[in-house]
């Protein structure tokens, strides 16, 4: 079955530290990938997405992510946090081709909490 | 401004009953999706909709029923064959399902336990 996994399930940071959220997801085939953010009280919304072209993604509020077709991988990252960072964030993978064809499969979140 | 409205924002089931949760969008969006989210576990697909008169099931849709009626609207029915319905419900919606290009919008989702 096809699976998204997210290697760590709370990470603690200081403000100005930098960020790097693991994803990795067990399809071999062509694929769409997806960072989405939780912010406390608010609904799920999109903070950046992979198609095709430029393996580097850049998108809202500085964060950037890295598609490595080899590695199956689409660690999410941020150079600085800050305070307002503080969120669950979801990889989500959609596979393109068979009963699959446009669903997202999610991993298992990652909660961030940054101190000020 | 467009979007997706669930209600209620939190809901009670007694045992043994079933229960409606609503979900209305307006952004004139083909394919819906209903999720699951628990802790720990993130949101898992319970069903979805390409077009109206038409749904399928997820990887959790074991006690769970839905109707597409209307383009606009999805709602899902928790059933009493359910045994672990308490969970952070979320509805969701996309162009098409086709395109899986397209990102999908979420609702404020519903919070449904047990009495």
């Amino acid at each position: 079955a096809q699976s998204v996994s997210q290697h760590n399930h709370h990470v603690i940071l200081s403000e100005a530290a930098s960020l790097e959220l693991g994803c990795n997801y067990s399809y071999g085939g062509t694929v769409n990938l997806f960072w989405y953010v939780q912010y406390p009280g608010q609904h799920l919304q999109l903070l950046l997405k992979y198609f095709s072209g430029d393996p580097l993604v850049k998108g809202i509020k500085g964060f950037e992510a890295e598609f490595i077709k080899s590695k199956f991988s689409f660690n999410l990252r941020k150079p600085s946090v800050q305070w307002s960072d503080t969120a669950e964030y979801f990889c989500a993978v959609s596979y393109r081709g068979g009963t699959s064809y446009g669903k997202l499969t999610f991993g298992q979140g990652t909660i961030l909490t940054v101190h000020p | 401004d467009g979007g997706i409205t669930q209600s209620p924002k939190y809901l009670f089931r007694k045992e043994g009953q079933n229960v409606t949760l609503s979900c209305e969008q307006n952004l004139n969006h083909d394919a819906m999706y209903w999720y699951r989210q628990d802790p720990g576990q993130g949101l898992r697909l319970i069903y979805y909709s390409q077009i109206v008169n038409d749904f399928q099931k997820g990887d959790i849709a074991e006690g769970y029923s839905v109707s597409r009626e209307k383009k606009e609207s999805f709602p899902l029915t928790v059933t009493s064959a359910q045994k672990n319905p308490t969970a952070f419900y979320l509805c969701a919606s996309s162009i098409s399902l086709g395109q899986s290009q397209v990102p999908q919008h979420f609702g404020d989702g519903t919070r449904l336990s047990i009495l």
